[in-house]
């Protein structure tokens, strides 16, 4: 079963504090994505992972860091959130490179206060 | 600048009637152009997808039209149903170095 799953689902968290979303995803894809969207902006791409310890930022990687060590999980890291990064995150995965299916996970509503 | 450009930002229609959604963009090296569409409170999905090599692809109601030389596409939705009420994301790619660039959206609300 082809799945991308994230946790947690929301999220509330104070102005300074730490947040980790974490993604998990079953088919063995090299290519893992973190992607925010807001109303008005589209999607907008975060990160990007190629492989283990192998990630590059996207558009708008400031404020944000990865981590990627095993294939199946790819982090989200916010070290001191910002009321500006409140989102929906989504992560995906995708065969190879993006000249392949995206698959989406359900997305992370975070709600910085 | 956005490199994904998509009109209109919202498009309303009958059922029945043709929807035509419209997407340019910028990067003359982009050369896979995937519509996702997106469901309210649901994570965007696949719907379809064109490379260069074809100006014209087909699955069932859903057709993308393709101009290289004009870095234009289009998506019609023929024969428009209420379950086909959705945004719908053009998207450009296909460099392994890059992830996928989204245009903004186009809000399609198809009324019975």
């Amino acid at each position: 079963d082809m799945k991308v799953t994230q946790m947690p689902r929301y999220l509330i968290k104070r102005m300074g504090e730490n947040v980790l979303l974490e993604c998990g995803q079953d088919m063995s894809h090299e290519t893992m994505y973190w992607y925010r969207q807001d109303p008005g902006l589209g999607l907008q791409l975060i990160y990007i992972s190629y492989d283990v310890d192998s990630n590059s930022e996207g558009d708008i990687p400031k404020g944000y860091r990865v981590s990627r060590k095993k294939r199946e999980h790819f982090s989200l890291i916010l070290d001191s959130a910002k009321t500006n990064q409140t989102s929906v995150y989504f992560c995906a995965s995708s065969l190879y490179d993006s000249g392949n299916t995206l698959y989406f996970g359900e997305g992370s509503r975070l709600i910085v206060v | 600048q956005q490199q994904v450009r998509q009109s209109p930002q919202s498009l309303t229609v009958w059922e029945g009637e043709t929807a035509i959604l419209n997407c340019s963009y910028e990067d003359s090296t982009f050369d896979y152009f995937p519509w996702y569409w997106q469901f309210p409170r649901e994570s965007p999905a696949l719907l379809i997808a064109i490379r260069p090599v074809s100006n014209k692809k087909e699955d069932g109601r859903f057709t993308i039209f393709f101009n290289k030389r004009e870095k234009k596409l289009s998506l019609h939705i023929t024969d428009s149903q209420p379950g086909d009420s959705a945004t719908y994301f053009c998207a450009a790619g296909g460099n392994y170095a890059q992830g996928l660039t989204f245009g903004l959206g186009t809000r399609v609300s198809v009324f019975p």
